[in-house]
């Protein structure tokens, strides 16, 4: 069990340009989440994917996110034409609805800052 | 809509203390709550699940406990060592026919002093 793997652990970019982060989730989990955090804050959830079916979307995830999740393996986050208010983590978690409790293991998460 | 509290914001006790931190939650339809541990710059561990149906979870020093019908929880930190200074985390899941998402408070931060 290698645990949720993300790339890149940081990334800085310039506002407008287009930025991915990849999540790899436990090999037996069908179930994937991409959460932003900016700093004293929770995490707010982005989006969900059971399998490769993206089955909800929050609000906060306007028309420059798109996620996939292609085969139901890992998944992309891609943010289009950066803005500064882009800048936070972004994490991405993994879980089982075949596992009892359905515990959410989640990754170091991707740092992005936009200047 | 959920919403998640925690409190204190931010706690600073002596090594050895016994602690205990608190999170409420407004709707009380929740499916699970789970405690993480969040090191500064690093990413969410998952420390203790409770279901719906349980009363409390322990794990080492750590308990804890969950009032659904008042939508409260609190974990119990026993014999605080300065390795447990990080942000503590409580998120609920909600019941939803589709998604699963969870719903977190802002965290305590939590330091212990040698």
């Amino acid at each position: 069990d290698t645990g949720v793997s993300q790339n890149p652990r940081h990334k800085i970019t310039k506002r407008g340009q287009n930025v991915t982060f990849r999540c790899d989730p436990i090999s037996e989990h069908n179930r994937l989440y991409w959460y932003r955090q900016t700093l004293g804050q929770g995490p707010e959830f982005l989006t969900y994917f059971q399998n490769e079916a993206q089955l909800e979307k929050s609000r906060l995830l306007s028309d420059r996110f798109s996620a996939e999740r292609p085969k139901g393996s890992f998944s992309t986050l891609e943010i289009q034409r950066t803005e500064q208010g882009d800048s936070a983590m972004y994490l991405c978690a993994s879980s089982s609805d075949r596992l009892f409790g359905n515990t959410i293991y989640f990754g170091e998460g991707s740092w992005l800052t936009v200047v | 809509k959920q919403e998640v509290t925690q409190i204190p914001a931010a706690l600073s006790v002596p090594e050895g203390e016994n602690l205990v931190l608190n999170c409420s939650f407004t709707d009380s339809a929740i499916y699970n709550l789970q405690w993480f541990r969040q090191d500064p710059g690093k990413g969410l561990t998952s420390l203790l699940l409770i279901q719906s149906s349980q009363r409390e979870q322990t794990s080492g020093r750590l308990n804890a406990s969950l009032d659904k019908s008042s939508g409260r929880s609190t974990l119990y930190i026993a014999a605080s060592q300065p390795g447990d200074s990080a942000t503590y985390l409580c998120a609920v899941r909600i019941l939803e026919t589709s998604g699963s998402r969870l719903t977190f408070g802002e965290g305590t931060q939590l330091t212990v002093n040698p």
